[in-house]
């Protein structure tokens, strides 16, 4: 099955700087990689997400990357501010069937005013 | 729309004692999952609900958890006997079939602690 990896598991950046959380997968089928944040005391909840079909995608201030060759995926977020703190968690699936989702393991992001 | 939303947010018990966590879906998502996150880990896969069959299962651990879903719509994963490893953070998913988009919307989880 899926297998994918997270890196870093924490990650403190000043206010103002850029944050980058990588993400490798195992199954070169998955085709759909989304990204969730989850606050304290509330569900992860869907930010972004890219197809195969494209190599990047941007929204505002957060944008992920693909390298489909590579197998491996990385979420961008620009101009960081206090209420990006948050475990961020990225994830991968086949978008066919009833394939599911598998995650990684999330990457506590901090950041200082 | 409302969101999917899950209860007890909070559920403390004892080792050997039963407890059911509950989980009402998007109304219309006919996709409902069901995570465990035990802490510091990863979002795992415990099983997958299309309408009322199960389409998956093959991550609930063991045959201490049952979990069903009543006419398609809200679904319960019951523990029984609890145990100290169960402990984490159950979430439940759901998402809609055929249309474009893939994610799932989570509902704020069920903490719960064995003790």
């Amino acid at each position: 099955g899926e297998n994918v990896e997270q890196h870093p598991s924490t990650l403190s950046v000043q206010e103002g700087d850029s944050a980058v959380i990588k993400c490798t997968y195992s199954d070169s089928a998955s085709n759909y990689f989304p990204w969730y944040k989850q606050e304290l005391g509330k569900g992860p909840q869907l930010i972004i997400d890219i197809r195969s079909n494209v190599g990047e995608k941007k929204d505002q201030r957060i944008a992920v990357t693909l390298n489909k060759t590579a197998k491996h995926f990385s979420l961008h977020i620009t101009e960081t501010q206090p209420e990006d703190s948050a475990v961020y968690f990225c994830a991968a699936r086949v978008s066919s069937g009833y394939s599911t989702l598998t995650f990684g393991k999330g990457t506590m992001l901090l950041v200082s005013p | 729309e409302a969101g999917v939303t899950q209860f007890p947010s909070h559920s403390v018990i004892e080792k050997g004692q039963t407890v059911t966590l509950r989980c009402d879906p998007i109304s219309g998502h006919d996709n409902l999952y069901w995570y465990r996150r035990v802490m510091g880990k990863e979002i795992k896969f415990l099983l997958h609900f299309v309408k009322e069959s199960k389409q998956d299962e093959s991550g609930m651990p063991n045959n201490r958890f049952l979990a069903e879903r009543t006419g398609g719509t809200y679904s319960t994963l019951k523990v029984q006997p609890a145990e100290l490893e169960d402990s984490g953070v159950y979430f439940c998913a759901s998402s809609q079939t055929g249309g474009p988009n893939y994610g799932y919307t989570f509902g704020s989880g069920t903490r719960l602690t064995v003790v």
